[in-house]
């Protein structure tokens, strides 16, 4: 089965731009979804698709692939941002599991 | 609204079996593929089954194959998870998801709110 690998934690300046990336071999067959998970809170997809934002998620919030790797970027980080984020894809195995990253924390200082 | 809320999680004995609930309201469940996943307490999202929008075509995690079940009433909007010989490590909050249903895209644009799982003697 595939793995998708993220970077345990990245911060960023209140209303600056920062990139969380999410790398594995699915990614070259699959898109990525993005989720954004608060403390005590389920997580709510961000990024789905191509790039996709669900209705009611703020435009600052996009994304991109390249080879096998899947990026959200936020631009212009709002205090609100922090969390943990998690990326998912279908699995590369040529069956319809499902494969999540480790998940980034996100600091917004 | 679209709305999904699960139930049935509790303190259970290792060994033991539990059955978990997801009631769906709001949007024509027929006709979205769900999902489990789980989260044990401070880790990371772990994705649990699939089930297809008519029922009839599951997948499992390969740590949970052969132990848990996915199975869907369609006529009732809602969505179970039998969980069978359950394990310390089968604690985690269970969450119901819709999955968006794109191709080459496996996204889950509606959560439930989770149901918490304890396996403990």
């Amino acid at each position: 089965s595939s793995e998708l690998a993220q970077d345990p934690a990245v911060s960023v300046a209140l209303g600056q731009t920062v990139r969380i990336t999410c790398q594995g071999d699915s990614l070259r067959s699959y898109y990525a979804s993005w989720y954004q998970q608060k403390p005590g809170q389920a997580p709510i997809l961000v990024i789905y698709g191509k790039d996709n934002r669900p209705s009611g998620i703020p435009d600052r919030f996009s994304g991109s692939t390249s080879g096998d790797t899947a990026s959200l970027t936020i631009t212009g980080a709002q205090a609100e941002d922090e969390a943990d984020y998690y990326c998912n894809s279908r699995d590369n195995g040529g069956t319809s599991h499902v494969v999540f990253g480790g998940g980034t924390k996100l600091t917004v200082l | 609204q679209e709305q999904l809320v699960e139930s049935g999680g509790g303190v259970v004995q290792p060994g033991r079996p539990l059955r978990l609930s997801c009631a769906a309201s709001g949007f024509t469940f027929s006709y979205y593929a769900m999902h489990w996943v789980r989260q044990a307490p401070g880790k990371g999202l772990e994705w649990v089954a699939l089930l297809s929008s008519d029922g009839f075509r599951n997948y499992y995690s390969n740590s949970m194959k052969g132990r848990f079940t996915i199975s869907r009433d369609n006529s009732k909007n809602t969505l179970f998870l039998q969980m069978n010989s359950l394990r310390d490590e089968d604690t985690a909050v269970y969450y119901c998801a819709r999955d968006v249903g794109l191709p080459q895209t496996t996204a889950f644009d509606l959560w439930g709110r989770g149901t918490l799982v304890i396996v403990s003697s």
